[in-house]
């Protein structure tokens, strides 16, 4: 099976910066997504990392770590709005997502 | 621009009864899903479509039928339903079932089964 670990929950300040972490033990590697869900909604596509390193999009960067199977989202200069459950998901050799139970963050004014 | 719209929003249905979770999306994606969401467990794979007339099997399967009669649409029934069975169920599609191809998501059906 597959194993996807991140924090349940993490709290920050608007204007501050979150790391949130995930690692994976799965049956082979094909790539990480993050996802972002509000509450009640989709959830919708942040980014997606297949190499090791980090992907910034804005105030958004994805890190990955394949030898240590380990990866990160970082959040910058928190707004309230990024108040939502952030969730990992895995690509392992059957080519389909596994997610992790997923992040809330809530950011605090 | 739709994208994917699943229908009902909500439902509360009796256990033992029939339900069919409609999906369709209007991207002329290849690929299809449907995952159901726990608290504390994540989103689950119950089946997948990699292109029409093809089904699978995901993660938790059990109880669950598809069918793709075509690209666009991707009901999922409950044959009978059970309580274990409310959560909220979202379908997914992507343009192919390769490995960087982001699954887009519907808005979800709410199902409580009672």
């Amino acid at each position: 099976g597959q194993n996807i670990d991140q924090p349940t929950e993490m709290t920050a300040t608007e204007g501050a910066i979150v790391q949130i972490n995930c690692t994976y033990q799965t049956s082979g590697f094909n790539g990480l997504f993050w996802y972002q869900q509000h509450a009640g909604e989709a959830p919708t596509f942040l980014s997606y990392n297949v190499l090791d390193g980090l992907e910034e999009k804005g105030r958004f960067s994805s890190f990955l770590s394949r030898s240590k199977g380990y990866s990160y989202l970082l959040l910058k200069e928190l707004q309230m709005k990024d108040s939502a459950s952030y969730l990992c998901a895995v690509i392992s050799n059957d080519y389909k997502l596994s997610f992790g139970a997923g992040t809330t963050v809530t950011v605090r004014a | 621009i739709a994208g994917i719209t699943q229908a009902p929003t909500s439902q509360i249905l009796a256990a033992g009864r029939r339900m069919t979770l409609r999906c369709t999306q209007d991207m002329r994606h290849n690929a299809m899903y449907w995952y159901r969401q726990d608290l504390g467990l994540g989103l689950r794979l119950i089946h997948y479509s990699n292109t029409a007339g093809t089904t699978g099997k995901g993660e938790v399967p059990d109880g669950y039928s598809v069918s793709r009669a075509n690209t666009d649409d991707f009901p999922l029934t409950l044959a009978s339903a059970v309580p274990s069975q409310t959560s909220v169920y979202f379908c997914a599609s992507s343009d192919g079932a390769g490995v960087t191809d982001t699954q887009y998501f519907g808005p979800g059906t709410r199902l409580t089964v009672l």
